[in-house]
């Protein structure tokens, strides 16, 4: 079996920071994915990548950029942390069209 | 573009009772297959179920769902509740271009 990496697992940022989440995975996968997961709003896809050096844009990308310079791994950076926002990214990889599977995720507060 | 709705927030059920959780959707591409995930408190999601094929049952954990592409449908349904069973359940679906769609989710809470 395989494994998905997240780190960190809470990120703290300062309104208006710069802020990296990382994503490792073992599975040999070649699609990745970002999403946000709020509170009754479900997960919403952010980015995601069908193979090394490839991006392609999820309903929720405005605010984010991502890299995925690697097959094996896939980061997210929020280019400027919102005052007050709470929420939790997940990262998931998959073969083409099977099911996802996920990381434990990055729970993320600005202050 | 595509989207998947979960009517129900908040489904509470008896342990031992049936439970049904709802799943309509909307594809402008062509989709490739359907999912329910489940996500138990302080775990990722997981895969419950998967199907691609139109009116052919899925069962997994007690768990079945149908496909009906004819009305847009692939409810979950499980006829008896079990406590373990309360949990954060989202349907999915997954089009030609590798993108995975969830719906907003419903949280089963199962009471004894």
């Amino acid at each position: 079996g395989g494994i998905i990496t997240q780190t960190p697992k809470f990120l703290i940022g300062q309104e208006g920071q710069k802020l990296t989440l990382k994503c490792q995975q073992n599975f040999n996968h070649d699609t990745m994915y970002w999403y946000r997961q709020d509170s009754g709003k479900g997960l919403r896809l952010i980015y995601y990548s069908i193979t090394e050096n490839d991006l392609q844009k999820g309903d929720l990308s405005e605010g984010y950029d991502a890299s995925r310079e690697k097959k094996s791994s896939f980061s997210l950076t929020v280019t400027s942390a919102q005052k007050n926002e709470m929420a939790v990214f997940l990262c998931a990889s998959s073969y083409s069209n099977e099911r996802l599977f996920f990381g434990h995720g990055t729970k993320l507060s600005v202050l | 573009g595509d989207s998947v709705t979960q009517t129900e927030g908040l489904v509470t059920v008896t342990e031992g009772l049936p439970v049904k959780l709802n799943c309509t959707y909307q594809t402008t591409y062509l989709t490739i297959a359907f999912f329910w995930y489940v996500q138990y408190l302080n775990e990722a999601p997981q895969v419950l179920l998967k199907s691609s094929t139109d009116n052919k049952r899925t069962e997994h954990q007690g768990f079945h769902a149908t496909l009906h592409k004819s009305s847009s449908s692939f409810h979950l349904q499980k006829s008896s509740a079990q406590l373990s069973d309360s949990a954060l359940y989202y349907c999915a679906l997954s089009d030609h271009n590798n993108r995975i769609f969830f719906g907003d989710g419903t949280q089963l809470v199962v009471k004894p």
